[in-house]
């Protein structure tokens, strides 16, 4: 079975403009959760969306934003970029929202840079 | 004060020594807990869930202490190819969201 996958692998943009992450989760999977990855810092928490809503949000400014699709995939946009959102944007999947036996996947993430 | 903190390294042994990571967390209510491995620019990958009674898989041994709120791993006969970054991850689960809470990460660096 095909694991997470997401779209694209890289990406530059400049300061003020608007990117959209895309995300696909593993098969049976109905939740997505966004994590962004600065360098040498641990993953820290954006969203969680199951069944289409929003189950959780991190501590983010509104200019990130995300939605899920009827087939569980997802999208994360971030409006009026900044240097500091240069980082590595991770997906995880699992079959539900919480759990301590529900494992995370991850996808091999967005390598964003903003210039 | 961070809700979880790991020494970041770098741990720097040779083949075949024992290295222990620590690891400590905040909200005295989380409940899950996890080592995540993350190599170079790749995502992170789960290598063990930790529980109240310790546990074990092959040369790795996880352990918590819920009193004292800090969670080890134990790596033993170490590999080359355990170079990584060992992540410990937090799942508070009060939210009943399932967002997890990552350490900055420790760095192992095995060499010949």
């Amino acid at each position: 079975d095909a694991g997470v996958t997401q779209s694209p692998t890289h990406l530059i943009k400049t300061r003020g403009q608007h990117v959209t992450l895309r995300c696909s989760p593993i098969s049976g999977h109905k939740s997505v959760s966004w994590y962004q990855q600065v360098l040498g810092q641990g993953p820290q928490f954006i969203f969680q969306y199951y069944e289409k809503e929003e189950r959780g949000r991190g501590n983010f400014p509104d200019r990130f934003s995300a939605r899920q699709f009827p087939n569980y995939s997802s999208e994360l946009n971030v409006n009026a970029l900044l240097l500091g959102d240069s980082a590595l944007y991770l997906c995880a999947s699992s079959r539900r929202t919480s759990g301590d036996t529900d494992t995370q996947y991850f996808g091999p993430g967005t390598r964003l840079t903003v210039l | 004060r961070k809700e979880v903190e790991q020494d970041p390294g770098p741990f720097n042994v040779p083949e075949g020594a024992t290295v222990a990571f620590n690891c400590t967390y905040s909200n005295s209510a989380s409940q899950s807990f996890f080592w995540y491995r993350q190599d170079c620019r790749k995502e992170p990958k789960l290598l063990m869930s930790v529980y109240s009674s310790g546990n074990e898989d092959g040369r790795f041994t996880a352990q918590l202490n819920r009193a004292s709120q800090y969670i080890s791993l134990l790596i033993r006969d170490s590999k080359l190819s355990d170079s990584a970054t060992y992540l410990c991850v937090v799942n508070p689960l009060a939210s009943n969201t399932g967002k997890l809470i990552f350490g900055q990460g420790t760095t192992l660096q095995v060499k010949p």
